[in-house]
Parts: C-alpha cells; sequence; structure tokens
C-alpha cells in the first residue's frame, strides 16, 4: 500500500515565474492538505481539498491555489513566485473529519 | 487563536540517557494532540496522539500525555538511541467547519551522541 506521494523532489525556481506541486494521497484517503515549512520552522497550513472544493485556507495570498481531482490527488500552484516561497512543500492526506495526517517526502522549492 | 509553544533547541544528549521535550498548547475547544518527527531529508512521519484529557500517547519508547490543567503535551523517553536523532514537532488539531486542520510548533532538535 503505497503512502503518499508528491512530485517533484526538487525544483529550482526565478522569481516571478509560476510552480506546480503533485500530490497522490494514501489509498483510502479523501482529502487532502498543504504545508509551507521555511527553513528551521514548523509547516504552517496552506489549505485543504475534499471532494474537489478548498474547506479551509490558512494566511496566504491568492498567490498560492490549488486543485483536487476526482481521483483525490491535488496540485499546488503557486504564481509569481518569491524568494521567500522558498520551503519544503509538504502534504498530508486524510479521511475527512478525523484527524490524522499523512504526510508525504515533501518537495523543496527553491527560488533564486 | 490556536497556537503550540515547544522548548527551544537543540538538545543534545548523551545515548541512554532520559529525554524530555516540553511542548505547550492554547487552543479552542478541545484538540487532539500530536508529537510528529522529522528525519533529515524526510517528510512528517506520526510518532505518538492523545485525543482526550488524561490521555497517554505512547509508541517506540515514547511518552506524552494530554494535561488539560496544565494546557501542556510533554515528550519523553526513558533512554534515548543514536537512531532518535532528528527534529521533532508537537502539534495540535482543531476542527472548523467539518475539517481538521494541524497547527505546529517550531520544532526541536534532537542529536544523541554514542
Amino acid at each position: 500500500d503505497a503512502g503518499v506521494t508528491q512530485s517533484p523532489t526538487h525544483l529550482i525556481k526565478t522569481r516571478g515565474q509560476q510552480v506546480t506541486l503533485r500530490c497522490s494521497p494514501k489509498s483510502g484517503h479523501d482529502t487532502v492538505s498543504w504545508y509551507q515549512q521555511a527553513l528551521g520552522q514548523g509547516p504552517q497550513f496552506i489549505f485543504q481539498y475534499y471532494e474537489e472544493e478548498e474547506r479551509q485556507r490558512g494566511n496566504f495570498p491568492d498567490r498560492f491555489s490549488g486543485h483536487q481531482f476526482p481521483n483525490y490527488s491535488s496540485e499546488l500552484n503557486v504564481n509569481a513566485l518569491l524568494l521567500g516561497d522558498s520551503a519544503l512543500y509538504l502534504c498530508a492526506s486524510s479521511l475527512l473529519r478525523t484527524d490524522e495526517q499523512f504526510f508525504g517526502p515533501g518537495t523543496r522549492l527553491t527560488v533564486l | 487563536g490556536n497556537s503550540v509553544t515547544q522548548m527551544e533547541g537543540p538538545v543534545t544528549l548523551s545515548e541512554e540517557a532520559f529525554l524530555t521535550i516540553n511542548c505547550t498548547y492554547t487552543a479552542t475547544g478541545y484538540p487532539s494532540l500530536f508529537w510528529y518527527v522529522q528525519y533529515p531529508g524526510e517528510g512528517l512521519q506520526l510518532l505518538l496522539k492523545a485525543t482526550k484529557a488524561d490521555d497517554k500517547g505512547s509508541n517506540k519508547g515514547f511518552e506524552a500525555t494530554y494535561r488539560k490543567e496544565t494546557t501542556s503535551f510533554h515528550l519523553e523517553k526513558g533512554s534515548v538511541q543514536v537512531s532518535d536523532s532528528a527534529v521533532y514537532f508537537c502539534a495540535l488539531s482543531v476542527a472548523q467547519g467539518g475539517s481538521e486542520k494541524l497547527v505546529f510548533g517550531k520544532g526541536t532538535k534532537l542529536t544523541v551522541n554514542p
């Protein structure tokens, strides 16, 4: 049983560019959450998707957007990249209304 | 608001030493509490959890007790090993609109020397 998978593993972009990160949830899970982890910090909640809709959103600008597909996989899009967007982006999957989330290995984004 | 405060690191111990990492929280409602561990270059792994007051979570020799009166969830291990070297995150989960999100502390880096 595959756990949560994310792609790509690493990504280097320049300021102003756009990026798309991908996540496949653990088998049987229907909810995907995205977190940003800056270097030396704890993860910060970006948003959560269920039934292809955004259910909750953290304190992140509209440059951060997402999508969930019918197979429950998800994408995180970031437009107009800033240097401060450099971080590890973590995807977590769960079942709706449960409190246990399973994390993927993350995508390391570097913005130059 | 909801927040988690963790003991500042880094923490360096010798093998077989006793470990305590302090964690306190502020939350509206009745959160579930978690400890996650992150090994170098990896994502987060759930170490243990507790869902109500006085519950004790335990796994791999680690323990933490949900103390509502002191709003704490301190992580302990009686005898650490070199393989326990990692970053440990305390977190709480709060339901909002039928969904749950995790709020994390800043993490505590643990290094265990042989």
